[in-house]
């Protein structure tokens, strides 16, 4: 069965500090795609960065960077010199070339501390 | 600057009423999606849309139907609006499965 989970429920982390938020999937399709989404406290979803299945190369965009390890399925977003507006609710979530939906995590808090 | 914009922001409706939430995307995209979002349970997905008039199920229709008669336009009805359906409901929109979606703003319906 498809699935993404993420493990750390809340983070808290020193403003300045680099983060990692883990994602691990589950899925037996070749073709997919991996995503990480932001919502602040308003409420909006906000994408940050996409990870195709056979981009070899790990995206990067900004501060944002995406740590995939095909072979442990995991996709891990990397924060770096985190600040006080990164606090906010992050989902990983994940499509199939095969489904038109995406699957999402549960979701982790990061708490920035000034 | 793209925009997918729902209807209303915060909703209060009354226990059996009918409920329409509307969703408007200006990108001319093709999928279109209603979640739900609860806290700890992330966002279950209730129902997309791949087409006009085009509709698919997803985890949680139970209670909820749509309808997509235009292609920039997905309807969420809540035929007889329950307290369990009291939640934040999220509108998105997608190019094609292997591009990001865009989410609206959210609205956030109390039902008592």
């Amino acid at each position: 069965a498809q699935k993404i989970t993420q493990t750390q429920p809340g983070m808290f982390v020193q403003e300045k500090e680099a983060v990692t938020l883990d994602c691990t999937y589950d899925t037996s399709d070749q073709s997919y795609g991996l995503f990480w989404y932001k919502q602040p406290s308003s409420g909006e979803m906000i994408f940050l960065i996409y990870q195709g299945s056979y981009d070899e190369q790990n995206a990067t965009e900004g501060r944002y960077s995406l740590n995939f390890q095909k072979a442990r399925k995991s996709a891990n977003l990397v924060i770096s010199a985190s600040q006080l507006g990164d606090s906010a609710m992050y989902f990983c979530a994940m499509t199939l070339d095969s489904n038109y939906q995406l699957i999402w995590g549960a979701g982790t808090k990061l708490i920035i501390k000034p | 600057d793209v925009k997918v914009t729902q209807s209303s922001r915060y909703l209060v409706k009354r226990t059996g009423e009918k409920v329409f939430l509307e969703c408007v995307q200006d990108m001319d995209h093709e999928n279109m999606f209603w979640y739900r979002q609860d806290p700890g349970l992330g966002l279950r997905l209730i129902y997309f849309s791949y087409d006009v008039k085009m509709k698919e199920k997803g985890d949680i229709p139970e209670g909820y139907s749509v309808s997509r008669e235009k292609k920039e336009r997905f309807s969420l009805i809540l035929e007889s609006a329950s307290t369990n359906q009291t939640s934040m409901y999220l509108c998105a929109s997608s190019l094609n499965e292997n591009t990001e979606a865009f989410f609206g703003q959210g609205t956030r319906l109390t039902v008592v």
